[in-house]
């Protein structure tokens, strides 16, 4: 399978614990990207790396998240101090430079903080 | 006013009809636009993209752009049930997808 991966597919944890997510995207692909999803609404960006490099983050985003990729290959996403709000699906996409940004998903991780 | 936005819907079309999903967007820069089609507890799957003014075609699909209006639309010809799903609306904004909240679509056999 040569699409995007995201571990794991499902995760239930309770209020106050740190999470971590993995994402591995497609392999020619250099820029990597973190959304979140809630029920009824559209992908909400979190934050994309171009190779290594973090190029942008939300500033809506909390500073308990934390993403890295530091070789440029996959990446992974930190919630520190998880909150029931942040239960959501977190999705991952990756896609070329010089391809006007056509990106690609992976499955998603769906957290739920209890 | 939010960066791009759709109808949330629902659409409901008759099956073989033709379903009609607009999207606006705010930021006259943007240079690319895409469509994706998300099934209920799955992830988006892009379906289309669109770089010019005018339409482009595949298949069933046709995607249109006016960027003079800063209007982008998707229409699916011989609606199927199968078409039934989310339509999910992003445009390229400083190198980033910035998303629309999406468009359920049902198509009733």
């Amino acid at each position: 399978d040569t699409g995007v991966s995201q571990n794991p597919r499902h995760k239930i944890t309770k209020r106050g614990q740190n999470v971590t997510f993995r994402c591995d995207p497609i392999s020619e692909h250099n820029r990597l990207y973190w959304y979140r999803q809630t029920l009824g609404q559209g992908p909400e960006f979190l934050t994309y790396f171009q190779n290594e490099a973090q190029l942008e983050k939300s500033r809506l985003l909390s500073d308990r998240f934390s993403a890295e990729r530091p070789k440029g290959s996959f990446s992974t996403l930190e919630i520190q101090r998880t909150e029931q709000g942040d239960s959501a699906m977190y999705l991952c996409a990756s896609s070329r430079r010089d391809s006007n940004t056509e990106a690609f998903f992976g499955q998603g991780t769906r957290l739920t903080v209890v | 006013q939010k960066e791009v936005e759709q109808n949330s819907g629902p659409l409901s079309v008759p099956e073989g009809a033709i379903a009609s999903l607009n999207c606006t967007y705010s930021d006259r820069g943007s240079q690319s636009f895409f469509w994706y089609r998300q099934y209920s507890g799955k992830s988006p799957e892009l379906i289309m993209s669109i770089y010019s003014n005018g339409d482009k075609e595949d298949g069933r699909f046709t995607a249109q752009l006016n960027k003079a209006s800063q209007y982008v639309s998707l229409l699916i010809r011989d609606s199927q049930p199968s078409d039934s799903a989310t339509y999910l609306c992003a445009v390229n904004q400083g190198g980033k997808l910035i998303f629309g909240q999406g468009t359920e679509l049902s198509v009733k056999p």
